[in-house]
């Protein structure tokens, strides 16, 4: 049982570079989620899904894009990659029901140089 | 909108011994709690979550205690082992269908000393 897994795990882009990260989740879970963890600030979500073809903006959405064209999947992309977009990035999927268990993938280290 | 504090940011106790986080929540509305562990390389799980209808839940070693009228919430690990060394976040989220408004803390680094 794979759960959520998060393609690449390690990426180094150059100022300006564009590049999306994979998000795929085996659970059957509606909800979909993708966070960015920075040093001292906890994870702070930037968008999320509630069902296949919809996706919504989080806490910090500037400079990312999203889809969820298929229920399984969530696309995160960044199309003019900053310094400041350096991060650990983490997706997570949670069942129909709100607040209730996040299972987070395993992360993705993104820096921007 | 929803703020959650969290303290210490780092805790180092001795193997044994027990360790306690505190956080604190501003929006009345929450009465949802999670605590996730983060081990070094890995995403965060849930190990205990409690809500507001209870003021305190226990899962062996670990308990959460919940003090609404504060919006305050805890975090307690008893007799401590190394494998409890590790991040632990605290996260509060409404009792409304609202997927967007669980927020997170800043996270605890826990050091267990043998």
């Amino acid at each position: 049982n794979a759960g959520v897994t998060q393609t690449p795990k390690f990426r180094v882009l150059k100022t300006g570079q564009s590049m999306t990260l994979l998000c795929a989740q085996d659970m059957n879970h509606e909800y979909m989620y993708w966070y960015r963890q920075d040093p001292g600030m906890g994870l702070r979500l930037i968008h999320y899904s509630v069902g296949e073809g919809t996706t919504a903006k989080g806490e910090v959405p500037d400079g990312y894009n999203v889809s969820r064209l298929k229920k399984q999947n969530f696309l995160l992309g960044l199309e003019s990659a900053a310094p400041s977009q350096t991060s650990v990035y983490f997706c997570a999927s949670s069942p129909t029901t709100p607040n209730t268990e996040a299972f987070f993938g395993q992360g993705t280290r993104l820096t921007v140089v | 909108g929803e703020n959650v504090e969290q303290h210490p940011s780092t805790l180092s106790v001795q193997e044994g011994d027990s360790a306690v986080i505190k956080c604190t929540y501003s929006d009345s509305a929450s009465n949802y709690f999670p605590w996730y562990k983060q081990e070094l390389g890995k995403g965060p799980q849930l190990i205990i979550d409690i809500r507001s209808n209870v003021g305190e839940k226990k899962d062996q070693r670990i308990a959460v205690t919940l003090n609404k009228t504060a919006k305050h919430f805890s975090l307690h690990i008893t007799e401590t082992q190394p494998e409890d060394s590790a991040v632990y976040f605290c996260a509060a989220g409404p009792g409304y269908s609202s997927a967007s408004k669980i927020i997170f803390g800043s996270g605890t680094r826990l050091s267990i000393r043998p």
